[in-house]
């Protein structure tokens, strides 16, 4: 099945900096990248995803840009904020049956005042 | 309002004694899910289920049974619950599979001693 690695596990970074968390797929035919963000204690939200059609996608701070020749997808946040500061996961949609996402292990990213 | 909701959000039990984690949404929606997120390991999906009586295994779902008898329930049972299935439970809906967005609910943190 698809297999997701995600880097790097923690991220610090001072505010107004920008920040990168990359991920790589397995399954080639995969089309869908979705990115989460967890605050502590509460549940992933979806922050911004992108299809295999296209190679990067802005919303405000953030952006995602996708190789799909390399099987790596890449999370872009700039001007960092304090309140950035969450754990983001980036999942991929293999072609099983039912299409399921499979999930990065996760980066803690911390935005230092 | 929308939303995924949970019931318990905090449980501790014995090993070996049957527990069930609920889990409903409001949103009609025909895909939901049950993850599992333990540290450094990321969300990592247990059972899944495309519609009503129609559900499947995902990637770790040794010791986990699901039903699904209504369109809006997907609970969680753990027939014989043993300590390493410590961790933090997460339910998710969405409109269908990938690529729609995954709504999840405000987690179970459940412990086995």
């Amino acid at each position: 099945g698809e297999n997701v690695e995600q880097h790097p596990s923690t991220l610090s970074v001072q505010e107004g900096d920008s920040a990168v968390i990359k991920c790589t797929y397995s399954d080639s035919a995969s089309n869908y990248f979705p990115w989460y963000k967890q605050e502590l204690g509460k549940r992933p939200q979806l922050i911004i995803d992108i299809r295999s059609n296209v190679g990067e996608k802005k919303d405000q701070r953030i952006a995602v840009t996708l190789n799909k020749t390399a099987k790596h997808f890449s999370l872009h946040i700039t001007e960092t904020q304090p309140e950035d500061s969450a754990v983001y996961f980036c999942a991929s949609r293999g072609l099983g049956s039912a299409r399921q996402l499979t999930f990065g292990s996760g980066t803690q990213l911390t935005v230092l005042p | 309002e929308a939303q995924v909701t949970q019931n318990p959000r905090y449980l501790i039990t014995v090993t070996g004694k049957k527990l069930t984690v609920t889990c409903s949404q409001n949103m009609n929606h025909e895909y939901m899910s049950w993850y599992r997120q333990d540290p450094g390991l990321g969300l990592r999906q247990i059972y899944y289920s495309m519609n009503v009586e129609v559900t499947d295994k995902g990637d770790v779902p040794e010791g986990y049974k699901v039903s699904r008898k209504e369109k809006r329930n997907f609970p969680l049972i753990l027939e014989s619950p043993s300590p390493n299935q410590t961790s933090l439970y997460f339910c998710a809906s969405s409109l269908g599979s990938s690529p729609y967005e995954q709504y999840f609910g405000p987690g179970t943190r459940l412990t086995v001693t």
